[in-house]
């Protein structure tokens, strides 16, 4: 089992849709959550960290469930600009060094 | 811009070349790590400095060799690589190594082996 899956995708949606991606991780230890965009051929951007009463940021909500070891992203009002790959990871503490753990990422492309 | 800045943006080297990427961060973190992106896979991490120190290195084989000379500049150098290697390699940094941190990327370098 990967200790990080997400909705495999791709999501393809029209503009101004809800669209919501799933993510859970295997490991109860985990400590913090984040979500990050990705741009075809670039850099994996931070969009939003995750907290355990969920977080909004404008149209982007995320949340956490510990019991579950589950996180969601929910896009509202999609934007042809959220078209991106969302890659969610999972930090944990590992000795005296950190361990960052990323899914495999859900395609997300909005379409006119 | 991230505050991390990575070059050459696109290499392509044959199997018996060396040559070595540069990552400078501006940021005042005291990590810095290299992951690998290969295509359909996600990110898997390289090497982790902390404070220049190698805290983690991920069984990467030998012809890839990091180097941190100080806390903000990291370089991997190459040599003897093999067509698998072509990849997106990413240069990141964060306020420490101790796992809850954000993690800023650079921009990464395409490389190619031929």
């Amino acid at each position: 089992r990967k200790e990080v899956e997400q909705d495999p995708g791709p999501f393809n949606v029209p503009e101004g849709a809800t669209v919501a991606f799933n993510c859970t991780y295997s490991n109860s230890a985990s400590q913090s959550f984040f979500w990050y965009r990705q741009d075809c051929r670039k850099e994996p951007k931070l969009l939003m960290s995750v907290y355990s009463s969920g977080n909004e940021d404008g149209r982007f909500t995320a949340q956490l469930n510990r019991a579950s070891q589950y996180i969601s992203l929910l896009i509202r009002d999609s934007k042809l600009s959220d078209s991106a790959t969302y890659l969610c990871v999972v930090n944990i503490m590992d000795t005296n060094a950190g361990k960052s753990t990323f899914g495999d990422g859900t395609t997300l492309t909005v379409k006119p | 811009e991230t505050g991390v800045t990575q070059t050459p943006r696109h290499l392509v080297m044959g199997m018996t070349n060396k040559k070595s990427l540069k990552c400078e961060q501006h940021l005042g973190h005291n990590a810095m790590y290299w992951y690998k992106q290969s295509a359909k896979k996600p990110l898997e991490l390289m090497f982790v400095y902390s404070l220049e120190e190698r805290v983690e290195n991920n069984s990467v084989p030998s012809r890839f060799s990091p180097e941190c000379p100080n806390s903000s500049h990291l370089f991997l150098h190459l040599h003897t690589l093999q067509p698998e290697d072509s990849a997106l390699y990413l240069c990141a940094s964060s306020q420490s190594a101790r796992g809850r941190e954000k993690l800023f990327f650079g921009s990464g370098t395409q490389l190619s082996v031929l």
